[in-house]
């Protein structure tokens, strides 16, 4: 089964600061992945979602961005920090194949101050 | 388009008595539709998910969920409430049963109190 890997598990920053979140997966290949966020009373929101190295869609305009290097990999990035990217960031994936199910890694806590 | 809604945004109960999550759905298709639980701070985790082989949906930690089509309804259920159960719970749905976006409701918070 799948296991997903996200670090660093907290992280506090300053406004315009930059950003790196990683999230690597075991256990499949050729996932599906993607980014959601999580902020207080905003419920989950997809941020990113990926089918294949460097085949990346946004679904929200923000100052953020997502690459996917390799396979398992999948990056999420800020060059200027906002105080509204505050939240809890997942990652999740879909197994290769066509399934809808998703499973999703431990998470990021950010924190912009 | 799909949508899912979660009936109560809280729900307590008192330990050793049923848990009951309310969910109702819209997909013009067949969906998938799913429950997942978030404990504080946690990932979400998958406890079941409906694919259209048996309307009644068991799961794990002695959740289940049935789905009825007449009704549009997908609830969670659990005869006997652990106060590991307090948690946050969503109703998801995959519109098309395949795809690469799931729909999520906004959660129910469930407490369980000793």
């Amino acid at each position: 089964s799948q296991t997903i890997h996200q670090w660093p598990a907290t992280l506090v920053q300053p406004v315009g600061s930059p950003l790196s979140l990683e999230c690597t997966v075991e256990g499949t290949s050729n996932p599906n992945l993607y980014w959601y966020r999580q902020a207080a009373g905003r419920g989950l929101q997809l941020l990113f979602y990926s089918i294949g190295i460097d085949q990346i869609s946004s679904e929200v305009p923000q100052n953020l961005s997502a690459s996917r290097p390799q396979d398992r990999q999948f990056i999420l990035s800020s060059k200027k920090l906002l105080l509204s990217d505050s939240g809890f960031y997942l990652c999740a994936c879909g197994l290769a194949g066509g399934t809808d199910t998703q499973y999703f890694g431990p998470g990021t806590r950010l924190t912009v101050l | 388009a799909q949508s899912v809604t979660q009936l109560d945004s809280h729900v307590s109960v008192s330990e050793g008595t049923p848990v009951l999550l309310r969910c109702n759905y819209s997909s013009s298709y067949s969906p998938s539709l799913f429950w997942y639980v978030q404990h504080p701070n946690k990932g979400l985790q998958l406890l079941l998910k409906y694919t259209s082989a048996a309307t009644l949906v068991k799961g794990i930690n002695g959740f289940e969920a049935e789905f009825k089509k007449s009704e549009t309804s997908f609830h969670l259920t659990k005869p006997s409430a652990h106060m590991s159960d307090a948690a946050e719970y969503f109703c998801v749905v995959s519109p098309s049963g395949y795809g690469n976006k799931l729909v999520f409701g906004a959660g129910t918070i469930l407490r369980v109190k000793s």
